[in-house]
C-alpha cells in the first residue's frame, strides 16, 4: 500500500549539530507538510510545499520538496535544545489526494 | 482563539466499558479527523468526516465509533470490542483547502486498568 518513510527513526546529536530527516513516499504527492510534535504534545504544522524542487526556510529550519514530488527532507542548522522533539511530513497523494504521515523521526538533542 | 478542544486531557477505562471522548472546534473546519497514536510510533487513521451527518472508516476502525451531527462536534467512542485501546487518541481538524495542514487538539490519553 501507499506509505511513507521518514529515516532516521532516530536521532540524539549534540547541542549545535546540523540534523537532517529524511521523508521518502512510495507514491507522487501533490503536497508535502512537516509537522513537529514535542514530547507528550500534539503535532503543530509548520510549513507546506507544493512545487517541485521547492525550498522554503524557517529561520534554522529548512524545507526542501524533491524533484520527482517523492521525497523531502527537513535539515536544522545549530540545533538547540527547543528543537527536541518528533518531526512528521505528511502529504496528499496525487490521484487518490489521500492524505498519508510518514514514520516521524524522533529527535534529541543533548545539552 | 479558534481551537480544537479534546476532554477529558486523561481517561482511565475498565476492560468491558466503552468510553466516549470529545472533540469540539470552533474554527468552522469541514474536516474532522480521529488519529491513534501509539508510544514512539506515528499516526493512525481511525475515521474520518468531511461534512455533517458523514463519516468514513479510516485504517484502524474495528472497535471504534463516530457520529458528526454538528459542524463543531466529532465524538469517539471505543467500545468494548477494542482489544488494545490504551493509547494517545488525536483529533485533528482542516479547512477545504488544507493549505494550512491539520490543525491537532491536545489529545486524550487513555488507559485500560
Amino acid at each position: 500500500g501507499q506509505q511513507v518513510m521518514q529515516i532516521p527513526q532516530y536521532q540524539h546529536v549534540q547541542e549545535g549539530e546540523d540534523f537532517t530527516t529524511y521523508c521518502n513516499s512510495s507514491t507522487t504527492l501533490s503536497n508535502i507538510q512537516w509537522y513537529k510534535q514535542r514530547p507528550g504534545g500534539h503535532p503543530v504544522f509548520l510549513i507546506q510545499l507544493v512545487k517541485s524542487g521547492e525550498v522554503k526556510k524557517q529561520k534554522r529550519l529548512t524545507f526542501q520538496f524533491g524533484e520527482a514530488k517523492k521525497n523531502s527532507s527537513l535539515h536544522i542548522t545549530a540545533t538547540q535544545t527547543t528543537d527536541v522533539g518528533t518531526y512528521f511530513c505528511a502529504g496528499f497523494t496525487s490521484g487518490t489526494y489521500k492524505y498519508i504521515f510518514g514514520t516521524g523521526t524522533r529527535l534529541k538533542v543533548l545539552a | 482563539d479558534g481551537g480544537i478542544t479534546q476532554s477529558p486531557k486523561y481517561l482511565f477505562r475498565k476492560e468491558g466499558q466503552n468510553v466516549t471522548l470529545s472533540c469540539e472546534q470552533n474554527l468552522n473546519h469541514d474536516a474532522m479527523y480521529w488519529y491513534r497514536q501509539d508510544p514512539g510510533q506515528g499516526l493512525r487513521l481511525i475515521y474520518y468526516s468531511q461534512i455533517v451527518n458523514d463519516f468514513q472508516k479510516g485504517d484502524i476502525a474495528e472497535g471504534y465509533s463516530v457520529s458528526r451531527e454538528k459542524k463543531e462536534s466529532f465524538p469517539l467512542t471505543v467500545t468494548s470490542a477494542q482489544k488494545n485501546p490504551t493509547a494517545f487518541y488525536l483529533c485533528a481538524s482542516r479547512s477545504g483547502e488544507g493549505i494550512y495542514g491539520y490543525t491537532f487538539g491536545s489529545g486524550t490519553r487513555l488507559t485500560v486498568v
